[in-house]
């Protein structure tokens, strides 16, 4: 069965940099695109971007970009998402999910990871 | 805020159905395809429908979906306590990012 195992839990300061795993079994890993999601405490999805396991191309939803890198390891079915100078309101669960076969949008999504920035 | 309007909760008793609309506009539900998704908190979210009305395999039938113009709903038949979580829409807009309604918690009272 399609799973997506996401890293742990994280506590940074404010301006580290966040790095999330994804890591993909069930399917063939450089069939179909990996999106990264964020859910702030008490707000709605936010869509950050996407990446391709195959090339490598990315994505990325403007919000975002200059400050976000998607890459990934084919060898290990593993995505990554890394986030830069964080600010106390990247404080959110964020989320990596497969694109979906039906249509692009995603169809089956990993755990979770809580990332709380804090001094 | 979110760009996709859902109202923020929903009830009803077991064996009802309870309908979540999700509203939006010309550049995003008036020109794409909505997927519903399921969500209990700390979980990883489900997906219940896609292309509008299409389930995929295993989502029971009680569930259906629709749009209309600038609207998109879905309804959940034959209510049961184990609906009870947040669902929420999501879509391409025409700027080619993908957009989330703020989710609907569903109660069954």
């Amino acid at each position: 069965q399609v799973q997506l195992v996401q890293s742990g839990a994280e506590v940074k300061k404010p301006g580290a940099s966040l790095k999330v795993s994804c890591t993909t079994s069930g399917y063939t890993f450089t069939s179909y695109y990996i999106h990264w999601m964020r859910q702030a405490p008490g707000q709605g999805l936010e869509w950050m971007g996407w990446v391709d396991p195959k090339r490598g191309a990315t994505n990325y939803a403007r919000k975002f970009k200059g400050r976000v890198t998607m890459t990934r390891d084919a060898s290990i079915n593993t995505v990554y998402m890394d986030l830069s100078r964080l600010k106390s309101d990247d404080t959110a669960v964020y989320y990596c999910a497969k694109e979906g076969t039906g249509n692009t949008l995603p169809d089956y999504w990993g755990q979770g990871t809580l990332v709380t920035v804090s001094s | 805020q979110s760009v996709l309007t859902q109202p923020p909760s929903a009830s009803g008793t077991p064996g009802q159905r309870v309908t979540i609309s999700c509203s939006g506009s010309s550049s995003d539900i008036g020109s794409n395809a909505v997927n519903w998704y399921r969500h209990v908190p700390g979980t990883a979210p489900k997906l219940l429908m896609y292309q509008n009305n299409q389930r995929p395999s295993g989502v029971p039938d009680r569930f259906s979906g629709s749009k209309s113009g600038t609207s998109a709903s879905l309804a959940i038949n034959g209510l049961q306590s184990e609906d009870e979580a947040d669902y929420f829409c999501a879509l391409w807009d025409d700027s080619l990012e993908v957009i989330f309604g703020g989710g609907t918690k569903v109660t069954v009272l």
